[in-house]
């Protein structure tokens, strides 16, 4: 599996502010995921991180409100853009085709 | 959009006591994962289940993969606190491509 590490691990943030979040990997892969975390929910996936292309968006998230950058393919950074309180949640990366390895999570918090 | 829904979303048991969650989607799988998250984690995967009837098992654990490929359970047998966490079924997708829809978990708590 493979070893995945992301940057901030939390951070607490005014609102109307950005954060990018980093994520780095110990190993080449081709695909890599970006998911939020509600407080008590489930996993939601916002993005396909496609490294060389623009990243592919589900229903409901924006590239203007949560930009991805792919630069390789053991990288990725997602931008949480003009945040407001809702936006405080957990954004976890992953990794893997058949199984998801996902990194340790960045856990934010709006005011 | 496609749909993996998972019940109950809460379990209380007694240390000892057996545990089941189960996963239903309305669309056929092509295969489903299951994960587990503890308090303050991240989800750490478990299984992944391909076949048609197919069951697995981890020690205590005891995965099925229903015959339609539309169900699928999670067993725990004699629950330990280690056991403790939130579990949750994701739909892998037909191309394996690392894209999950997830349930909405059960998150279980072991009262010792």
């Amino acid at each position: 599996s493979a070893v995945i590490s992301q940057k901030p691990s939390r951070d607490i943030c005014q609102r109307g502010t950005s954060l990018t979040i980093q994520c780095q990997v110990d190993s080449q892969v081709t695909m890599m995921f970006w998911y939020r975390q509600q407080p008590g929910q489930s996993l939601t996936l916002i993005a396909t991180a496609n490294q060389g292309s623009e990243a592919t968006y589900e229903s409901g998230f924006v590239i203007d409100k949560f930009p991805i950058s792919r630069p390789n393919l053991t990288f990725s950074t997602l931008t949480v853009s003009n945040m407001s309180p809702e936006d405080s949640s957990i954004y976890l990366c992953s990794v893997g085709d058949r199984r998801g390895d996902f990194g340790p999570g960045t856990r934010l918090l709006v005011l | 959009g496609q749909q993996v829904m998972q019940i109950p979303q809460y379990q209380h048991v007694q240390e000892g006591e057996d545990f089941t969650t189960y996963c239903n989607s309305s669309t056929t799988l092509s295969n489903i994962q299951w994960y587990k998250q503890r308090p303050g984690g991240h989800p750490v995967f478990l299984i992944q289940l391909v076949k048609s009837g197919e069951v697995k098992k981890q020690k205590r654990l005891t995965f099925q993969f229903g015959e339609a490929k539309k169900n699928s359970s999670l067993h725990i047998t004699a629950t330990q606190t280690t056991d403790v966490g939130t579990y949750f079924c994701a739909d892998g997708g037909s191309s394996n491509t690392g894209k999950l829809i997830f349930g909405q978990g059960t998150t279980l708590q072991v009262k010792p």
